[in-house]
């Protein structure tokens, strides 16, 4: 069965330091990755995608994420934390032969200046 | 990316009573999905509106509480029928585009039932 896990609740990093936020996956077939950011009372935005190719794919807002095969992740990074950065990260996958998204539940960023 | 617009974007509503959610994209979509969310919490996806047949609906979602429309390629609606406070949640349309990956979103539609 496929399944998408964020093992962390919450992530609280201070401004100007690194982030990373986790995710680790298991489908059946080739998978397709996403992150999608939500900032309070608003829709969610799309951040980027793996889907082939190179493992480390950038997206919006200086956010970056690396794929990793052997270890089933796909995990959200950012070199510099910034305060507007504080909102809530969904990472998703599907496999290529079905259109419909599983996600995972979410992490909550808080960026202390 | 495609432009989403969904109405209304909040409703308070008495329970018993149903609520229509229209959403709108500004370009022609293969797929159209509709989703629940608590708010802070992960989201649920409710069915798959189908263009010109009836939707697909996941487990524990049935037609006659949450009929979807879809007459063409760029408008669907999710109804919420006879409402009850825990059908209090956010709903949000989604779309994907053509051949490309990614689902676009709606701003979502806040619906508190009292």
């Amino acid at each position: 069965a496929q399944s998408v896990a964020q093992p962390e609740d919450q992530v609280n990093v201070a401004e100007g330091n690194p982030l990373t936020v986790k995710c680790t996956y298991s489908v059946s077939g080739n998978p397709y990755l996403f992150w999608y950011v939500q900032y309070p009372n608003r829709g969610l935005q799309f951040l980027l995608k793996y889907i082939t190719g190179d493992n480390l794919v950038k997206g919006s807002y200086g956010f970056e994420a690396e794929f990793n095969k052997s270890q089933t992740s796909f995990h959200l990074k950012k070199p510099s934390a910034l305060v507007s950065d504080s909102a809530l990260y969904f990472c998703a996958v599907r496999d290529g032969g079905n259109r419909k998204l599983i996600w995972g539940l979410g992490t909550s960023l808080a960026v202390n200046p | 990316s495609a432009v989403i617009s969904q109405k209304p974007s909040r409703d308070i509503c008495q329970r018993g009573t149903s609520l229509t959610i229209q959403c709108q994209v500004d370009s022609q979509v293969t797929m159209m999905f509709w989703y629940r969310q608590q708010p802070g919490q992960s989201l649920t996806l409710i069915a798959t509106a189908n263009q010109g047949s009836e939707a697909t609906y996941e487990s524990g979602f049935v037609i006659d509480k949450f009929p979807i429309s879809r007459p063409n390629l760029t408008f669907s609606t999710l109804t919420v029928s006879n409402m009850s406070p825990e059908d209090s949640s956010i709903y949000l349309c989604s779309v994907i585009q053509g051949f490309g990956t990614e689902a676009f979103f709606g701003q979502g539609t806040r619906l508190t039932v009292v």
